[in-house]
């Protein structure tokens, strides 16, 4: 159980176009998602949560007009990298919390999308 | 005080032996301590966790030592297999927070 699932798995776009990346809890609902950007070599930093049907709350430093963030459904959160340049290259990883206390223990990871920009 | 500090940035173990892996927080409100394995182009995986409430935790060839005393806690990887080899992330979390503050990582090799 708790599976997670990303789509699409790698991207390939022009610089100035936009990428929509899907996060999709594949057997609950998940309330809450979160959404890590993670360089070669580097740890996961946190981008923002996604709680369902509200705005995401971005981490300091994220520009919230550049990653456009969506919980439209429990299952579903959408990551939207608006006018791509290659700075943004990296590698996009998702995770979802099982329903419950706030809790970390309760975090699931997608299998990531990795975003290169030309 | 957020952050979790991880040691050694690379280890290099031989099939058989035992990988050691160590981090250190600050935040005495941290109350979950888990550990994740990635591996190349995947997303990090749960290994393991562990509570302050308890000083070591077992699963299988993985063990979590814990000092709360130090604010530290380290995994063990015993009889390291070629198989153990990716990069593993310690990582923190507070009571009644969803946010996990992440280790710098440690890339584990094992030979054969």
């Amino acid at each position: 159980g708790a599976v997670v699932s990303q789509h699409p798995s790698r991207v390939i776009c022009k610089s100035g176009t936009s990428v929509k990346i899907e996060c999709r809890s594949l057997d609950f609902q998940a309330t809450t998602m979160f959404w890590y950007r993670q360089f070669p070599k580097q740890s996961l930093m946190l981008m923002a949560t996604s709680n369902e049907g509200s705005k995401a709350t971005y981490e300091q430093g994220v520009e919230k007009d550049k990653f456009l963030i969506n919980h439209a459904s429990l299952t579903l959160s959408t990551l939207t990298v608006t006018s791509a340049h290659p700075e943004d290259s990296s590698f996009y990883i998702c995770s979802a919390r099982v329903g419950g206390l706030a809790n970390g223990e309760t975090q699931y990871f997608g299998p990531g999308t990795r975003l290169l920009v030309l | 005080q957020q952050q979790v500090k991880q040691s050694p940035q690379s280890l290099i173990v031989q099939k058989g032996g035992i990988s050691i892996i160590n981090c250190a927080y600050e935040n005495t409100a941290f109350d979950y301590f888990p550990w994740y394995q990635q591996f190349p182009g995947k997303g990090p995986a749960l290994l393991i966790a562990i509570r302050p409430d308890v000083s070591e935790k077992k699963e299988g060839r993985f063990t979590i030592s814990f000092n709360k005393s130090a604010k530290q806690f380290s995994l063990h990887i015993m009889d390291s297999q070629p198989g153990d080899s990716a990069t593993y992330f310690c990582a923190a979390s507070g009571y009644n927070t969803d946010k996990l503050i992440f280790g710098t990582g440690t890339r584990l090799q094992v030979f054969p």
